[in-house]
């Protein structure tokens, strides 16, 4: 158990649809960052957010948003979903602003089915 | 990524065999090289990684090498056994740059 906990686990939606998913950081960590996992693809950065600011953005989608709140949980909202959106999102954790301050733990993610 | 590629996309090797894995990096300022592993539908988890005032790590049957000059890192493992067949990830962030290789499927068969 990484202590990265992610809902839900399995979502199955429409095209066109709206879907909200959520993370909690491990306890303490600052940094949440989201990956997108297409089939058999590799991890594909979508965006950083620390202690609340959105910190790095990568190869996000228009259509994709996401938030850290006071808390420090996250949310990932993807709008006007298409087919090629299916995919395993990831969530993970550290403690530092930066991705070379040390691990990242990785929640189990969440799949996506868009039909 | 954007910034780091990795080779070979898929590796297979015998049980007991070795095998070495290698990403190379673009920013000459990234600083901090993990490695991940990420088990058929399961999440990536570190397995070693290392920082760039040294030239090689070891971690029982896991080491991975660095070459600054170059700007290469290879993971190796010895002695392969079946439970490491999966898809291992290298990365080279940067203080704003979280990107990782594309993955490397590896296969050991028994």
């Amino acid at each position: 158990d990484s202590g990265v906990t992610q809902t839900p686990k399995h979502l199955i939606t429409a095209t066109g649809q709206r879907v909200t998913l959520r993370c909690s950081p491990r306890s303490g960590d600052l940094s949440v960052y989201w990956y997108q996992q297409s089939l058999d693809q590799g991890l594909q950065f979508l965006i950083q957010y620390y202690n609340g600011e959105e910190r790095a953005k990568g190869n996000i989608l228009e259509r994709f948003s996401a938030q850290q709140f006071p808390d420090l949980h996250s949310e990932l909202n993807l709008s006007s979903l298409e087919l090629g959106d299916s995919a395993l999102y990831f969530c993970a954790s550290s403690v530092g602003r930066g991705m070379n301050t040390g691990e990242l733990f990785f929640g189990e993610g969440s799949r996506l089915t868009v039909l | 990524g954007e910034n780091v590629e990795q080779h070979p996309s898929t590796l297979s090797v015998q049980e007991g065999d070795s095998a070495v894995i290698k990403c190379t990096y673009s920013d000459s300022a990234s600083n901090y090289f993990p490695w991940y592993k990420q088990e058929l539908g399961k999440r990536p988890q570190l397995i070693i990684d290392i920082r760039s005032n040294v030239g090689e790590k070891k971690d029982q049957r896991i080491a991975v090498t660095l070459n600054k000059t170059a700007k290469h890192f290879s993971l190796h493992i010895t002695e392969t056994q079946p439970e490491d067949s999966a898809v291992y990830f290298c990365a080279a962030p940067n203080f704003n740059k979280f990107y990782f290789g594309s993955g490397t499927k590896l296969n050991v068969k028994p």
